[in-house]
């Protein structure tokens, strides 16, 4: 079946050493997202990439970055976490950001900060 | 600035009977919107969508409703099931836009 697949399913790192969650999809869609959902709250849109270009929401924090080295792999690294970045991160793929469609997550990385 | 709101964190159902969950939106410019259904440990999987020329899909159990004068829609899930207790998100998007904003989730119980 095709999917997205997110590594590692639980991560606990210490206060202000770097992490990176990873995200990978068999579907060959042009768009990954990544959100950050915290507790009993909405999913909220950190960044993403059609193709090859980069897009942030403009109230990312600075500490949050993305790679995409290929269609298939995007990655979330966090330089310097803070206890308020414990959350729960998910990625999301879709074929595009014209049409309207609906987006196919993975089942997220919990990030416990330390 | 909440634009997508579902104001009711939790329901509660009997097995059986009708499920009625419900959003509200701000943004005049949304024209499609989805739900999408997310049991613990994983993540949200989609469940329907409507978009803005339409007031109502229905796919088995399920049918939304779009009232666009009220910026409501709703979801229906006839008749409810024991797998249906889930968290539900109603998301909307707007034309050409590159993301669909999120409520804050409503949290379905279905009982015996």
């Amino acid at each position: 079946d095709a999917m997205v697949i997110q590594n590692p399913r639980y991560q606990v790192t210490q206060f202000g050493k770097p992490v990176t969650l990873s995200c990978s999809q068999t579907l060959n869609h042009n768009v990954m997202y990544w959100y950050q959902q915290k507790s009993s709250q909405a999913p909220k849109l950190l960044f993403h990439y059609y193709d090859k270009d980069f897009n942030n929401e403009a109230d990312t924090p600075d500490n949050f970055q993305s790679r995409r080295p290929n269609t298939s792999f995007c990655f979330l690294d966090i330089r310097s976490p803070g206890l308020g970045d414990t959350a729960m991160y998910l990625c999301a793929t879709s074929w595009s950001v014209s049409e309207n469609q609906p987006q196919h997550f993975g089942d997220g990385t919990r990030l416990s900060i330390l | 600035d909440q634009q997508v709101k579902q104001n009711s964190p939790s329901l509660s159902v009997q097995e059986g009977r009708i499920s009625i969950l419900n959003c509200d939106y701000t943004n005049s410019m949304f024209d499609y919107f989805l739900w999408y259904k997310k049991y613990p440990a994983e993540g949200p999987t989609f469940l329907i969508s409507i978009s803005s020329i339409k007031d109502k899909n229905e796919d088995g159990r399920f049918t939304v409703f779009l009232n666009k004068s009220a910026k409501h829609l709703s979801l229906h899930i006839v008749p409810s099931q024991p797998g249906d207790s889930a968290v539900y998100f109603c998301a909307a998007s707007a034309v050409r836009a590159s993301k669909i904003i999120f409520g804050s989730g409503t949290r379905l119980s279905i009982r015996p």
